[in-house]
């Protein structure tokens, strides 16, 4: 069972514009969640993070937000740039891992394509 | 450049050889993760390390999967008699501790024919 759902494997975006990318959670004991960017045969690279005591997290052209209650976050990219065209993925933490990031629950991941 | 690295990129290999990944951490981080990642999925946890000790293990790790730290530095992930399911990509990453961002590795691609 899913307990990190990426709902949509694909996004198409025009540069210049907001991407949106959405991802939905199960599991109540999650306490940070994590958004990672993947480029073909590269590892995962750190994007932004919240914890689960905030509602918004922003880095630049990333903000992160999360709604507990809907068990729902997303992040927003503003503007969107072609250099931006990767797979995102979304990932949560339980509580009480001894303070580890390591064991993350990953989604499945949206494909994001910002066409020039 | 000094992230994590990992060897070799790519392996194929027949279903029932033993292979064996290596990956080299960024030189200040204490501990170690190993995660698979299949096709249209995301990467899954295996197992991590704080230093040499292994600390966490995934149910994903059959008997069959081992892995070693031994002096806290490079890890390496064996993965004895091959089976198809196996073909994934194999990621490593580091992080210097607690609440640290992870770093990942470029992955070891594995195929079992």
């Amino acid at each position: 069972d899913q307990q990190v759902k990426q709902n949509s494997p694909s996004l198409s975006v025009q540069e210049g514009r907001i991407s949106i990318l959405n991802c939905d959670y199960t599991n109540s004991m999650f306490d940070y969640f994590l958004w990672y960017k993947k480029y073909p045969a590269e590892g995962p690279t750190f994007l932004i993070s919240i914890s689960s005591i905030k509602d918004k997290n922003e880095d630049g052209r990333f903000t992160v937000f999360l709604n507990k209650s809907a068990k729902h976050l997303s992040l927003h990219i503003v503007p969107s740039q072609p250099g931006d065209s990767a797979v995102y993925f979304c990932a949560a933490r339980v509580s009480g891992y001894g303070g580890s990031q390591g064991n993350l629950i990953f989604g499945k991941g949206t494909k994001l394509s910002v066409k020039p | 450049d000094t992230g994590v690295s990992q060897d070799p990129r790519h392996k194929i290999t027949k279903r029932g050889q033993n292979v064996t990944f290596r990956c080299d951490p960024i030189s200040e981080h204490n501990r170690l993760y190993w995660y698979r990642q299949t096709l249209g999925q995301g990467p899954e946890f295996l197992t991590y390390f704080q230093n040499e000790a292994q600390l966490e293990k995934s149910r994903l790790l059959s008997d069959r999967f081992s892995a070693e730290r031994p002096k806290g530095s490079f890890s390496t992930l064996e993965i004895q008699r091959t089976e198809q399911g196996d073909s994934a990509m194999y990621l490593c990453a580091s992080n210097p501790g607690p609440n640290e961002k992870l770093f990942f590795g470029s992955g070891t691609q594995l195929s079992v024919l």
